[in-house]
């Protein structure tokens, strides 16, 4: 089974300085899916950005990128010029890129960003 | 606006009785999903639909019911088996179809406190 590891319970950030957020995962797959997601304190889960396995470059949005190292079964994500409003709960998400059917999503524990004024 | 509502917000319930919690997509989406999150956890899959009329169950559906009878509606019920139930319940859509296009979209949650 697909597991999904976010080893960083909690960070902070001073507001406009960059924050890498970890996340590693085990998988025998080679075709599959990567999300981060974004838990503010409204608790709504937000979708920040998504990247493809077989696709070997990183995935950006706006101030939000990843790095994306296949064969070390790594998905961080970097938040560039952090703002106050990117405090939240961030969590890691997988999902098998088998077509067809249903594919179970796994996700992380989350980590907490702080974001200092 | 396209997107995914649960209501109530906030729900209490007395020990024994069944609760409902609603989500409604007008998203198009095939798939619907419910997920319950707790303090220092992740998200775990508690039903899932990929069309109307079928639903299966996840990780932990043990004490919960779903219904799928209308594409846009796919209401949780939380029953008196379920034994721990309070928790804070999300409800996802997605397209349903294979690749990135099957990202799925939250909506807003639901509370659930039992007293």
């Amino acid at each position: 089974a697909q597991t999904v590891t976010q080893s960083q319970p909690e960070m902070s950030v001073q507001e406009a300085e960059t924050v890498t957020l970890s996340c590693t995962y085990d998988t025998s797959e080679s075709d599959y899916y990567l999300f981060w997601y974004k838990q503010p304190p409204s608790r709504q889960m937000i979708l920040v950005i998504r990247q493809e396995a077989y696709k070997q470059q990183n995935a950006t949005e706006n101030r939000f990128s990843v790095n994306f190292q296949k064969a070390a079964k790594s998905f961080s994500l970097k938040i560039s010029d952090s703002q106050l409003g990117d405090a939240a709960m961030y969590f890691c998400a997988y999902r098998s890129g088998h077509s067809g059917g249903y594919q179970k999503v796994t996700f992380g524990t989350g980590t907490k960003l702080q974001v200092i004024p | 606006d396209g997107g995914i509502t649960q209501s109530p917000k906030y729900l209490f319930r007395k020990e024994g009785q069944n609760v409902t919690l609603s989500c409604e997509q007008n998203l198009n989406h095939d798939a619907m999903y419910w997920y319950r999150q707790d303090p220092g956890q992740g998200l775990r899959l508690i039903y899932y639909s990929q069309i109307v009329n079928d639903f299966q169950k996840g990780d932990i559906a043990e004490g919960y019911s779903v219904s799928r009878e209308k594409k846009e509606s796919f209401p949780l019920t939380v029953t008196s088996a379920q034994k721990n139930p309070t928790a804070f319940y999300l409800c996802a859509s997605s397209k349903g179809l294979a690749g990135v296009k099957d990202t799925q979209y939250f909506g807003p949650g639901t509370r659930l406190t039992v007293l």
